[in-house]
């Protein structure tokens, strides 16, 4: 079973408009680290923003927030005003507990265009 | 402070070589993630080091190893090279406090190595 699901294979947006990206994971361990990475065509994964699972408050970094509800198992990013450099895809990751460590999961992956 | 650096970041092999890729974490950081990236199974995780301890390891073949050295630099060695082993290995260092591992360690990565089998 998928442990993140990233639903949104591509999704465009206008320049200075708002977009939020979907991810929904899914973990028994009360204990776990969600992570939202950038990768730009040139390879490299950026981290952008981290929410941990005993956070009351939601996640903000800059223009990227994290709208975490835990219930529904859902840690969407919001990335507010959007730049034509903001154009790559974004991947969700989950940190948790597994056998003598942990171990970081990541979704699919989403691939953002920013239209200008 | 310089990030991630792996070497090489890029290289093409045939069909029952075997590769050696490096990594050089971030300068402080101990810990060390490898990771594969395809288009088909896009991120899978391969293992996780932690001073010279292999903490962790993904569900890959024996073919696939790795080790850490005491300066926490990691190497990831693919034996008997196939095709689908083509891929983009991204290496990821992380820093830990307490000496233990836990959810909230951001991690840090580098270009990643650019493997091609032919």
């Amino acid at each position: 079973a998928q442990k993140i699901t990233q639903t949104q294979p591509g999704m465009f947006v206008q320049e200075k408009e708002a977009v939020t990206l979907d991810c929904t994971y899914d973990t028994s361990d009360p204990s776990y680290g969600l992570f939202w990475y950038k990768q730009p065509s040139s390879g490299e994964m950026i981290f952008l923003i981290y929410q941990g699972s005993y956070d009351q408050q939601n996640a903000t970094e800059g223009r990227y927030s994290l709208n975490f509800q835990k219930a529904r198992k859902s840690a969407n990013l919001v990335i507010s005003a959007s730049q034509l450099g903001d154009s790559a895809m974004y991947f969700c990751a989950m940190r948790e507990a597994d056998t003598g460590g942990f171990k970081t999961i990541f979704g699919a992956g989403t691939r953002l265009f920013v239209k200008a | 402070k310089a990030g991630v650096t792996q070497t090489p970041r890029y290289l093409i092999k045939t069909r029952g070589q075997q590769v050696t890729l490096s990594c050089s974490p971030i300068s402080g950081h101990r810990s060390v993630s490898w990771y594969q990236q395809t288009p088909g199974q896009g991120l899978q995780f391969l293992f996780e080091y932690f001073s010279e301890t292999q903490r962790n390891k993904g569900n890959f073949p024996g073919r696939f190893s790795g080790r850490q050295f005491s300066n926490s630099r990691s190497e990831m060695n693919v034996s008997t090279l196939e095709l689908g082993d083509s891929a983009l290995y991204l290496c990821a260092s992380s820093f830990t406090r307490q000496g233990n591992l836990s959810p909230n360690t951001e991690a840090f990565f580098g270009q990643g190595t650019r493997l091609t089998v032919v």
